[in-house]
Protein backbone atom coordinates (compact mmCIF):
# COMPACT_ATOMS: atom_id res chain seq x y z
CA UNK A 1 0.00 0.00 0.00
CA UNK A 2 1.47 3.69 -0.84
CA UNK A 3 0.14 5.15 2.37
CA UNK A 4 -1.92 8.14 2.82
CA UNK A 5 -2.03 10.02 -0.14
CA UNK A 6 -2.53 13.61 -0.05
CA UNK A 7 -2.49 16.37 -2.88
CA UNK A 8 -1.63 18.75 -3.56
CA UNK A 9 1.75 19.10 -1.25
CA UNK A 10 1.60 22.68 -1.75
CA UNK A 11 -0.86 24.93 -2.44
CA UNK A 12 -0.46 28.98 -2.94
CA UNK A 13 -3.90 30.84 -3.52
CA UNK A 14 -5.23 34.20 -3.19
CA UNK A 15 -7.87 35.42 -0.35
CA UNK A 16 -11.40 34.51 -1.08
CA UNK A 17 -10.40 31.92 -3.58
CA UNK A 18 -11.75 28.17 -3.07
CA UNK A 19 -9.40 25.47 -1.90
CA UNK A 20 -9.79 21.87 -2.05
CA UNK A 21 -7.40 19.02 -0.14
CA UNK A 22 -8.22 15.65 -0.90
CA UNK A 23 -7.28 12.71 0.78
CA UNK A 24 -6.80 9.17 -0.11
CA UNK A 25 -6.84 7.21 2.74
CA UNK A 26 -5.04 3.21 3.36
CA UNK A 27 -7.62 1.03 1.88
CA UNK A 28 -9.32 -0.98 5.00
CA UNK A 29 -8.80 2.21 6.92
CA UNK A 30 -12.34 2.57 8.39
CA UNK A 31 -11.34 6.02 10.25
CA UNK A 32 -10.17 9.49 8.62
CA UNK A 33 -9.20 12.24 10.65
CA UNK A 34 -8.40 15.87 9.28
CA UNK A 35 -6.09 17.57 11.07
CA UNK A 36 -4.44 21.30 11.01
CA UNK A 37 -0.65 22.35 12.30
CA UNK A 38 0.07 25.74 12.85
CA UNK A 39 3.73 26.92 15.01
CA UNK A 40 0.96 28.82 17.11
CA UNK A 41 -1.79 26.29 17.87
CA UNK A 42 -0.04 22.78 16.96
CA UNK A 43 -1.81 20.02 15.72
CA UNK A 44 -5.59 20.42 16.15
CA UNK A 45 -8.20 17.96 14.69
CA UNK A 46 -10.50 19.47 12.47
CA UNK A 47 -13.06 17.02 11.51
CA UNK A 48 -13.29 12.69 11.58
CA UNK A 49 -15.08 9.79 9.99
CA UNK A 50 -15.91 6.62 10.52
CA UNK A 51 -17.02 4.29 7.64
CA UNK A 52 -17.25 7.57 5.75
CA UNK A 53 -19.88 9.19 7.96
CA UNK A 54 -18.30 12.48 10.19
CA UNK A 55 -18.59 12.09 13.65
CA UNK A 56 -17.07 14.71 15.30
CA UNK A 57 -16.30 17.91 13.41
CA UNK A 58 -16.69 20.08 16.85
CA UNK A 59 -12.85 21.00 15.89
CA UNK A 60 -13.92 23.01 12.36
CA UNK A 61 -13.12 26.64 12.54
CA UNK A 62 -15.51 28.05 10.93
CA UNK A 63 -18.66 27.51 8.01
CA UNK A 64 -15.80 28.39 5.95
CA UNK A 65 -14.59 25.14 6.44
CA UNK A 66 -16.56 21.91 4.89
CA UNK A 67 -15.20 18.60 4.68
CA UNK A 68 -16.48 15.34 2.74
CA UNK A 69 -16.24 11.81 2.19
CA UNK A 70 -18.19 10.29 -0.58
CA UNK A 71 -16.82 7.07 -0.60
CA UNK A 72 -13.94 5.10 1.67
CA UNK A 73 -10.90 6.16 -0.79
CA UNK A 74 -11.64 9.47 -1.14
CA UNK A 75 -12.19 12.83 1.32
CA UNK A 76 -11.98 16.31 0.56
CA UNK A 77 -11.30 19.36 3.10
CA UNK A 78 -13.34 22.72 1.59
CA UNK A 79 -12.44 25.74 2.13
CA UNK A 80 -14.62 29.03 0.93
CA UNK A 81 -13.56 31.37 1.24
CA UNK A 82 -9.77 31.02 2.31
CA UNK A 83 -8.07 34.20 4.75
CA UNK A 84 -4.61 33.95 5.55
CA UNK A 85 -5.14 32.82 8.97
CA UNK A 86 -5.90 29.67 7.01
CA UNK A 87 -2.50 29.33 5.85
CA UNK A 88 -0.81 25.67 7.67
CA UNK A 89 -0.48 22.59 7.22
CA UNK A 90 -2.82 19.98 6.90
CA UNK A 91 -2.97 16.73 7.61
CA UNK A 92 -5.16 13.16 6.37
CA UNK A 93 -4.69 10.16 8.62
CA UNK A 94 -6.53 7.15 8.48
CA UNK A 95 -6.27 3.89 11.03
CA UNK A 96 -8.47 1.35 11.56
CA UNK A 97 -10.74 0.78 14.89
CA UNK A 98 -9.58 4.44 15.66
CA UNK A 99 -6.51 4.01 15.85
CA UNK A 100 -5.97 1.57 19.16
CA UNK A 101 -7.34 -1.67 17.06
CA UNK A 102 -4.01 -3.12 17.04
CA UNK A 103 -1.85 -0.36 18.34
CA UNK A 104 -0.83 0.50 15.04
CA UNK A 105 -2.12 3.97 15.80
CA UNK A 106 -2.50 6.43 13.28
CA UNK A 107 -1.00 6.65 9.51
CA UNK A 108 -0.31 9.90 8.02
CA UNK A 109 0.01 11.58 5.20
CA UNK A 110 2.97 13.79 4.08
CA UNK A 111 0.61 16.96 4.41
CA UNK A 112 -0.93 19.91 2.01
CA UNK A 113 0.98 23.30 3.35
CA UNK A 114 -1.48 25.44 2.12
CA UNK A 115 -0.55 29.30 1.55
CA UNK A 116 -3.19 32.27 1.34
CA UNK A 117 -1.90 35.78 0.30
CA UNK B 1 -3.04 22.45 22.52
CA UNK B 2 -6.06 20.70 22.22
CA UNK B 3 -5.15 18.31 25.30
CA UNK B 4 -1.28 17.98 26.09
CA UNK B 5 2.04 19.68 26.46
CA UNK B 6 5.21 17.83 25.97
CA UNK B 7 8.57 19.28 27.95
CA UNK B 8 11.32 20.12 27.26
CA UNK B 9 9.84 22.36 23.93
CA UNK B 10 13.47 21.61 22.61
CA UNK B 11 15.85 19.38 23.33
CA UNK B 12 19.94 19.21 22.23
CA UNK B 13 21.97 16.18 22.99
CA UNK B 14 25.13 14.55 21.79
CA UNK B 15 25.37 11.36 19.99
CA UNK B 16 25.15 8.14 22.09
CA UNK B 17 23.04 9.95 24.66
CA UNK B 18 19.52 9.04 26.10
CA UNK B 19 17.18 11.71 25.42
CA UNK B 20 14.19 12.30 27.38
CA UNK B 21 10.51 13.97 27.28
CA UNK B 22 7.82 14.39 29.11
CA UNK B 23 4.03 14.58 27.95
CA UNK B 24 1.49 15.89 30.37
CA UNK B 25 -2.46 15.72 29.78
CA UNK B 26 -6.01 17.15 31.12
CA UNK B 27 -8.16 14.32 30.94
CA UNK B 28 -8.79 10.53 31.86
CA UNK B 29 -7.29 8.65 28.75
CA UNK B 30 -7.89 5.62 27.17
CA UNK B 31 -4.59 5.31 25.49
CA UNK B 32 -1.65 7.26 24.41
CA UNK B 33 0.74 7.49 21.80
CA UNK B 34 3.98 8.63 20.60
CA UNK B 35 4.60 9.94 17.39
CA UNK B 36 7.63 11.68 15.61
CA UNK B 37 7.55 14.35 12.79
CA UNK B 38 10.56 14.66 9.99
CA UNK B 39 10.87 18.15 9.02
CA UNK B 40 8.68 19.01 6.19
CA UNK B 41 7.18 15.35 6.58
CA UNK B 42 3.73 14.00 8.02
CA UNK B 43 3.63 12.38 11.71
CA UNK B 44 4.82 7.97 12.34
CA UNK B 45 3.59 6.36 15.03
CA UNK B 46 6.04 5.15 17.45
CA UNK B 47 4.41 3.42 20.54
CA UNK B 48 1.00 3.40 21.57
CA UNK B 49 0.45 2.50 25.93
CA UNK B 50 -3.14 1.56 27.37
CA UNK B 51 -4.30 3.08 30.58
CA UNK B 52 -3.72 -0.07 32.32
CA UNK B 53 -0.30 -0.48 31.32
CA UNK B 54 2.51 1.58 33.07
CA UNK B 55 5.48 1.38 30.66
CA UNK B 56 6.57 -0.22 27.56
CA UNK B 57 9.33 -0.54 25.47
CA UNK B 58 10.16 -1.06 21.69
CA UNK B 59 13.98 -1.29 20.90
CA UNK B 60 15.35 1.71 21.48
CA UNK B 61 12.43 3.50 22.84
CA UNK B 62 10.85 3.01 26.52
CA UNK B 63 7.21 4.58 27.43
CA UNK B 64 5.67 5.19 30.99
CA UNK B 65 2.62 6.03 31.61
CA UNK B 66 1.75 7.78 35.21
CA UNK B 67 -2.05 7.95 35.00
CA UNK B 68 -2.51 9.23 38.50
CA UNK B 69 -0.02 11.91 37.29
CA UNK B 70 -1.79 12.12 33.57
CA UNK B 71 1.72 12.27 32.68
CA UNK B 72 4.21 10.26 30.05
CA UNK B 73 7.46 9.96 29.12
CA UNK B 74 9.44 8.47 25.99
CA UNK B 75 13.09 7.81 26.68
CA UNK B 76 15.14 7.16 23.79
CA UNK B 77 18.26 5.47 24.39
CA UNK B 78 21.48 5.68 22.68
CA UNK B 79 20.50 8.73 20.34
CA UNK B 80 21.49 8.68 16.66
CA UNK B 81 21.95 11.90 14.21
CA UNK B 82 19.14 10.38 12.69
CA UNK B 83 16.26 10.88 15.87
CA UNK B 84 16.38 14.42 15.24
CA UNK B 85 12.92 15.28 14.76
CA UNK B 86 10.10 16.61 16.71
CA UNK B 87 8.19 14.06 18.96
CA UNK B 88 4.89 14.40 20.08
CA UNK B 89 2.29 12.22 22.13
CA UNK B 90 -1.51 12.03 21.56
CA UNK B 91 -4.15 11.21 24.06
CA UNK B 92 -7.36 9.02 23.43
CA UNK B 93 -10.12 10.14 25.67
CA UNK B 94 -12.40 7.94 27.30
CA UNK B 95 -15.12 9.69 25.02
CA UNK B 96 -14.33 8.38 21.56
CA UNK B 97 -11.50 7.31 18.89
CA UNK B 98 -10.02 10.58 18.90
CA UNK B 99 -6.29 11.30 19.19
CA UNK B 100 -5.78 15.27 20.72
CA UNK B 101 -1.74 15.73 20.12
CA UNK B 102 0.29 17.55 22.54
CA UNK B 103 2.56 20.64 21.23
CA UNK B 104 5.58 18.20 20.58
CA UNK B 105 9.61 18.41 21.67
CA UNK B 106 12.00 18.94 19.18
CA UNK B 107 15.15 16.53 19.52
CA UNK B 108 18.41 17.42 17.71
CA UNK B 109 21.16 14.59 18.19
CA UNK B 110 24.49 16.33 17.17
CA UNK B 111 26.99 13.84 15.60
Amino acid sequence: DAGVIQSPRHEVTEMGQEVTLRCKPISGHDYLFWYRQTMMRGLELLIYFNNNVPIDDSGMPEDRFSAKMPNASFSTLKIQPSEPRDSAVYFCASSYAGGTGGGWGYTFGSGTRLTVV
Amino acid sequence: SQQGEEDPQALSIQEGENATMNCSYKTSINNLQWYRQNSGRGLVHLILIRSNEREKHSGRLRVTLDTSKKSSSLLITASRAADTASYFCATERNTGNQFYFGTGTSLTVIP
